[in-house]
């Protein structure tokens, strides 16, 4: 079972660009929900908690869509330091990631 | 403050040996989760602790997989006999209650 399904990417962006990441859930009890940031060889980190109103920090912008089990990620302004993989996450206790979503930002 | 700590940092090992890795949580975390990733299969959670107790080891692959947490400051994972099939890299991550989800640097594992 994949509880939570992100498309893999890469997307392919020139600095500047505005992209979006979708991720999809299965889990309908599923509570919360984050995007995390992997870059290469390191460990996950936080980038932000995702909220039914929506919420914004800077470029990005983090939405739900409880009644289509969706989340989505929307990148601004995209800088070369935003490449990196994209983790969607959702939470029932445990936390399921999706396997990522690849953004490659170009100059 | 210190993060998350995993050790060994790499383990490269031969096929039919037994594989500890060990964590140690954030001070005062109540949560510790265990995953594994590769680039096929992506980040899979293979088992969390609440108050050092298993509340989900279905991620767990099968019976060479094994978990323990003693005390709220320690957990090991272990593989016995390893197979080339568990190379990847192991993350051990904690929280408290519903916060933030820090993960520590990994244990890169290669089977051969």
């Amino acid at each position: 079972r994949k509880e939570v399904e992100q498309d893999p990417g890469p997307f392919n962006v020139p600095e500047g660009a505005t992209v979006a990441f979708n991720c999809t859930y299965s889990n309908s009890a599923s509570q919360s929900f984050f995007w995390y940031r992997q870059d290469c060889r390191k460990e996950p980190k936080l980038l932000m908690s995702v909220y039914s109103s929506g919420n914004e920090d800077g470029r990005f912008t983090a939405q739900l869509n409880r009644a289509s089990q969706y989340i989505s990620l929307l990148i601004r302004d995209s800088k070369l330091s935003d490449s990196a993989t994209y983790l969607c996450v959702g939470s029932q206790g445990n936390l399921i990631f999706g396997k990522g979503t690849k953004l490659s930002v170009k100059p | 403050d210190a993060g998350v700590i995993q050790s060994p940092r790499h383990e490269v090992t031969e096929m039919g040996q037994e594989v500890t890795l060990r964590c140690k949580p954030i001070s005062g975390h109540n949560s510790l989760f265990w995953y594994r990733q590769t680039m096929m299969r992506g980040l899979e959670l293979l088992i969390y602790f609440n108050n050092n107790v298993p509340i989900d080891d279905s991620g767990m692959p099968e019976d060479r997989f094994s978990a323990k947490m003693p005390n709220a400051s320690f957990s090991t994972l272990k593989i016995q006999p390893s197979e080339p099939r568990d190379s990847a890299v192991y993350f051990c991550a904690s929280r408290i209650y519903t916060g933030e989800l820090f993960f520590g640097e990994g244990s890169r594992l290669t089977v051969l």
